[in-house]
């Protein structure tokens, strides 16, 4: 298995700029979570979604973030406007299962948003 | 207050022990887990305590819980420099599906 996949690995925007991300979670894990990680505020966790349906957003920093997960196979998180204070790697993870004992999730390389 | 706290930087030698810890909130939590982090990658699963545990030991890695003061460490015996990483507390809170994470701790490791 290739792991969790996303795409782009870096990206440089300018501000103002539609800035999609795009994530692969492993074959047959059902939940799938997005992360922000800054250097000020750590790991943070965005959104998750257990079999393609969003279950808590209420770490979305506003409403110029939004994600989708139109099938068990893929994932977007999409910025729109972009700004600079949304520069940060963004990582995805999927889960095998909810309520599996240990819970593991499985990370993605990241990318890498830049924002002008 | 935050839900996991960990100190940002811990330095130590070459071949000494290096001890994280960590504190968390929920008490519910089922299991608490130490991932890893190296330069340019995403986090990896190191190990995991399950709640009704004091200790955990593997290889080189050594977990302690103390549930009561909602304390886990993590002992790294033998510091090598491969050893250099974030390394990340998480619990799960309320027995919810997602992690909440510490900041991460910045292991330096000096030669």
């Amino acid at each position: 298995d290739a792991g969790v996949i996303q795409s782009p690995r870096h990206e440089v925007t300018e501000m103002g700029q539609e800035v999609t991300l795009r994530c692969k979670p492993i074959s047959g894990h059902n939940s799938l979570f997005w992360y922000r990680q800054t250097m000020m505020r750590g790991l943070e966790l965005l959104i998750y979604f257990n079999n393609n349906v969003p279950i808590d957003d209420s770490g979305m920093p506003e409403d110029r973030f939004s994600a989708k997960m139109p099938n068990a196979s893929f994932s977007t998180l999409k910025i729109q406007p972009s700004e600079p204070r949304d520069s940060a790697v963004y990582f995805c993870a999927s889960q095998p299962r909810p309520g599996l004992a240990s819970n593991e999730q499985f990370f993605g390389p990241g990318t890498r948003l830049t924002v002008l | 207050g935050e839900d996991v706290e960990q100190s940002l930087f811990l330095s130590v030698r070459e071949g000494d022990s290096s001890v994280i810890n960590c504190t968390y909130t929920d008490s519910s939590s089922t299991y608490l887990y130490w991932y890893k982090q190296e330069p340019g990658a995403g986090l990896q699963l190191l190990t995991y305590i399950f709640s009704n545990m004091d200790m955990k030991q593997d290889q080189r890695l050594t977990v302690l819980l103390n549930k009561k003061d909602k304390h886990l460490s993590l002992r790294i015996a033998d510091t090598q420099t491969g050893d250099s990483a974030i390394y990340f507390c998480a619990e799960t809170p309320g027995g919810a599906d997602g992690l909440t994470f510490g900041k991460g701790t910045h292991l330096i490791i000096q030669p």
